[in-house]
């Protein structure tokens, strides 16, 4: 069974559309985040949110906009797509707690390739 | 604010060779230290980790020391294989933080 799974793997679209990306994890995880990475496979931390909750956002543009219905979901909404969101997303999940610091690991998806032409 | 810096990719070896990736940090008080590797087309996978002073990490051969005078997380391993072909992160998380801040990573290619 995958524990993180993003969907779609791959997404194209146009400048202006709005997209979303889904995230699901089955670990039990209390926290789940949104990293994302560029072409030079910088990783980045944009979200991350703990039983729904949001708790870090980083200075991400306001086009962007997650969703965390329950604890085992976060989606990732874009409006207004521009050619710079164009990257890799991906969604991770963490026990919480001490949490990372503790040592507890990401669990991570597989990624969502976005382009934007 | 915290960071990680790690040496520049990419990295190209011979199978059976040494393996050294460099990665020092900057943080507050007594961070977590994780390496993490990305095979092509895949998300992050934890590799090893430390919590503390002087903890060694390993796993599949990899190993890392958590060294707080040097404020390092170097990653080793003894003989590479084709298959560690790869890239490889070195994270950081600090207390309260809830989050791993990455290095750039760095690119790994063995060739047979």
């Amino acid at each position: 069974d995958t524990a993180v799974s993003q969907t779609p793997k791959y997404l194209v679209t146009q400048m202006g559309n709005d997209k979303s990306i889904k995230c699901e994890q089955n670990l039990g995880h209390d926290t789940m985040y949104w990293y994302k990475q560029d072409s030079k496979k910088f990783l980045k931390i944009m979200f991350s949110y703990n039983n729904k909750e949001l708790i870090i956002n980083e200075t991400v543009p306001n086009r962007f906009s997650p969703k965390s219905p329950d604890k085992a979901h976060l989606n990732l909404h874009i409006n207004s797509l521009e050619l710079g969101d164009s990257a890799v997303y991906f969604c991770a999940s963490s026990r919480s707690g001490t949490g990372t610091w503790g040592g507890s690991p990401l669990h991570f998806g597989n990624g969502t390739r976005l382009t934007v032409t | 604010g915290n960071s990680v810096t790690q040496m520049e990719g990419p990295v190209t070896l011979s199978e059976e060779a040494f393996l050294t990736i460099n990665c020092t940090y900057t943080a507050t008080g007594y961070p977590s230290l994780f390496w993490y590797v990305q095979y092509p087309g895949e998300g992050l996978q934890l590799l090893l980790k430390a919590t503390k002073a002087d903890d060694k990490g390993s796993n599949k051969g990899f190993e890392a020391t958590y060294r707080k005078e040097t404020t390092s997380f170097h990653l080793e391993k003894g003989s590479v294989q084709v298959s560690d072909s790869a890239v490889y992160f070195c994270a950081l998380s600090s207390q309260g933080a809830q989050k791993l801040v990455f290095g750039q990573g760095t690119r790994l290619t063995i060739n047979p």
